[in-house]
């Protein structure tokens, strides 16, 4: 079955780490979303990517950074410089259009210890 | 930055009534989609409305598009407990480049629908 796999399903981070989230899908999408849920504020958008080797910031970009090396792959990385990174994270993806709709992983919940 | 907003931001009702919740935008779009989000778990896509449509039915659901308004509204029939869940409307902005657009998620509304 195609779909959207997103690991760890938790995560803890201890102050001035770094962790790196994975996000890898077999739908043949061109394009790949990060997305941050808190409580009340719906999602914001963190980076996305249209196509292989190539990436933009979306609306809460500092301190986090991303790679898309890969069509099937786009990994997160929350960098020690993102202060309050505890959160619900959302990977997605989609065709060029979004006429097909975003698919979405499961998400990883990333506590900082 | 978020355009779509909807409302209520939540919602209980009894199961076997129907539930209406509305989505407000700001810009032109190309479509607007309703998404809907299990506690804990990803968003699920449910139906999409092309910005020269002006009603979708899809099973229990129903969506609407008032273009002149800038709203959408959501309705889910003979709900459920099993329709509880958090429901978001997104927005494809129409960008007159045509380059490739993204969504813009709202806020979402809680819905609790009692046995």
């Amino acid at each position: 079955d195609g779909g959207i796999t997103q690991s760890p399903k938790y995560l803890f981070r201890k102050e001035g780490q770094n962790v790196t989230l994975s996000c890898e899908q077999n739908l043949n999408h061109d394009a790949m979303y990060w997305y941050r849920q808190d409580p009340g504020q719906g999602l914001r958008l963190i980076y996305y990517s249209q196509i292989v080797n190539d990436f933009q910031k979306g609306d809460i970009a500092e301190g986090y950074s991303v790679s898309r090396e890969k069509k099937e792959s786009f990994p997160l990385t929350v960098t020690s410089a993102q202060k309050n990174p505890t959160a619900f994270y959302l990977c997605a993806s989609s065709l060029p259009s979004t006429f097909d709709g975003y698919t979405f992983g499961s998400g990883t919940r990333l506590t900082v210890v | 930055s978020q355009q779509g907003e909807e409302d209520p931001q939540a919602l209980s009702i009894q199961e076997g009534e129907n539930a209406t919740m509305n989505c407000s935008y700001k810009t032109s779009i190309n479509n607007l989609q309703w998404y809907r989000q299990n506690s804990g778990r990803g968003l699920v896509h449910l139906i999409l409305i092309r910005s020269n449509e002006r009603e979708k039915h899809s099973g229990r659901l129903r969506v609407t598009l008032d273009t002149s308004k800038k709203s959408s509204s959501l309705l889910i029939t003979a709900s459920r407990a099993a329709d509880t869940a958090s429901y978001f409307c997104a927005t494809d902005p129409f960008y007159f480049t045509g380059a490739n657009s993204k969504l813009t998620f709202g806020k979402g509304i809680t819905l609790s629908v009692r046995p």
